[in-house]
């Protein structure tokens, strides 16, 4: 079946280190997405990318960094800059640009400080 | 800017009761209006979706009109079943690229 995947489900980080979150999907979807979810909160974005070799900032990419090699993958690495890192990460994405369409979510990644 | 306003949760019901979950939006243009559901633990799955004035979307029971006259966009349905207890997100887009989403509204049903 098609979808997206993320791993790992759960992740650990210890204080100044970099961790890199794995979204990959087999949709055959060009753009792609990365959200944080906090608790009480709507998902925010932090970076998107529409076409491989291609991303852009979303509304808090501080501390984050990602980068899109292929068309199915969009791994988002955490740098010890982001100084609150722990939430829910979702990747999502979209078969194509325009406003009707739809994104599809993996099942996510949850980042805790050990 | 865009922007999507949720009633506040949480929302408790029991087995065979209605559901309404409130939702407004500001936006610039036309955007189109979704809904979202997660269960514990998983991603956003897209429940239903509307994109212009007087759509209805439907699924598994669910429904919502997209209201332009007053910016709303409110999810039903007529008998929640435990199954239906998870979180909801209403959601907007009105440019190509971007979702903005409601603050989210936790559903619990009792049976």
């Amino acid at each position: 079946d098609g979808g997206i995947t993320q791993s790992p489900k759960y992740l650990f980080r210890k204080e100044g280190q970099n961790v890199t979150l794995s979204c990959e999907q087999n949709l055959n979807h060009d753009a792609m997405y990365w959200y944080r979810q906090d608790p009480g909160q709507g998902l925010r974005l932090i970076y998107y990318s529409q076409i491989v070799n291609d991303f852009q900032k979303g509304d808090i990419a501080e501390g984050y960094s990602v980068s899109r090699e292929k068309k199915e993958s969009f791994p988002l690495t955490v740098t010890s800059a982001q100084k609150n890192p722990t939430a829910f990460y979702l990747c999502a994405s979209t078969s194509e640009r325009g406003r009707t369409q739809p994104q599809h979510f993996g099942d996510g990644t949850r980042l805790s400080i050990l | 800017g865009d922007s999507v306003t949720q009633m506040e949760g949480p929302v408790t019901l029991s087995e065979e009761a209605f559901l309404t979950i409130n939702c407004t939006y500001t936006a610039t243009g036309y955007p189109s209006l979704f809904w979202y559901v997660q269960y514990p633990g998983e991603g956003l799955q897209l429940l239903l979706k509307a994109t212009k004035a007087d759509d209805k979307g439907s699924n598994k029971g669910f429904e919502a009109t997209y209201r332009k006259e007053t910016t709303s966009f409110h999810l039903e349905k007529g008998s929640v079943q435990v199954s239906d207890s998870a979180v909801y997100f209403c959601a907007l887009s009105s440019n190509d690229y971007k979702l903005s989403f409601g603050a989210g509204t936790t559903v619990t049903v009792r049976a």
